[in-house]
């Protein structure tokens, strides 16, 4: 099993749609979880982090699920600009990118 | 403000070239560097990470090798290049916090 797992999508969605990602990871003792974006031919930029409560910022929601070990993002009214990559990534402590994974990513193509 | 950068922004390079990407970070001091590669439809593959001048951790084997000559300088170098070290390489850095800026990264192509 791979330690951080990614449906690659594409995900093509309408304007508007709300659309939801999942990332599952391997070791239990993780502690860190983010959600990086990544626009195409660019670089990877934060995009939220993800607590244990779950975390909302403006359209997007971040929740964690640890008894079944996967993170989601939500995605609400998504827009053109949403288009891009999502990278989940996961630490096994705060501080700890010696030890980071990156999933592959999941692709979101919203169209009009 | 911070602010991170690359160069060149994109290399071709013939097999068995050497190569020298340098990686600089401003406003900040003591930043942990990370030198990552993205080969196409995979995820960023950490190579290797810095913690002060001098000091480079190894991730995974390969043709590839890291200096940190300055406090804010990482370099990343081979001898010879491969084919398979095609890729998109990215520089990041952290401090104290969790949030790992990258800079804008070098496509490097190896014919």
């Amino acid at each position: 099993r791979k330690e951080v797992e990614q449906d690659p999508g594409p995900f093509n969605v309408p304007e508007g749609a709300t659309v939801a990602f999942n990332c599952t990871y391997s070791n239990s003792a993780s502690q860190s979880f983010f959600w990086y974006r990544q626009d195409c031919r660019k670089e990877p930029k934060l995009l939220m982090s993800v607590y244990s409560s779950g975390n909302e910022d403006g359209r997007f929601t971040a929740q964690l699920n640890r008894a079944s070990q996967y993170i989601s993002l939500l995605i609400r009214d998504s827009k053109l600009s949403d288009s891009a990559t999502y990278l989940c990534v996961v630490l096994p402590h705060s501080g700890g990118y010696q030890k980071v994974t990156f999933g592959t990513g999941t692709k979101l193509q919203v169209i009009p | 403000s911070q602010t991170i950068h690359q160069w060149p922004a994109t290399l071709v390079q013939p097999v068995g070239s050497p190569l020298s990407l340098e990686c600089t970070v401003e406003g900040t001091s003591n930043p942990n560097l990370y030198w990552y590669r993205q080969a196409a439809g995979r995820g960023l593959q950490l190579l290797f990470y810095s913690v002060g001048i001098g000091q480079i951790s190894s991730e995974v084997p390969q043709n590839l090798s890291a200096s940190r000559p300055q406090d804010r300088q990482f370099i990343l170098s081979s001898k010879k290049l491969l084919l398979s070290d095609s890729g998109f390489y990215l520089c990041a850095w952290t401090l104290s916090t969790d949030t790992q800026y990258f800079g804008p990264g070098t496509r490097l192509t190896v014919l």
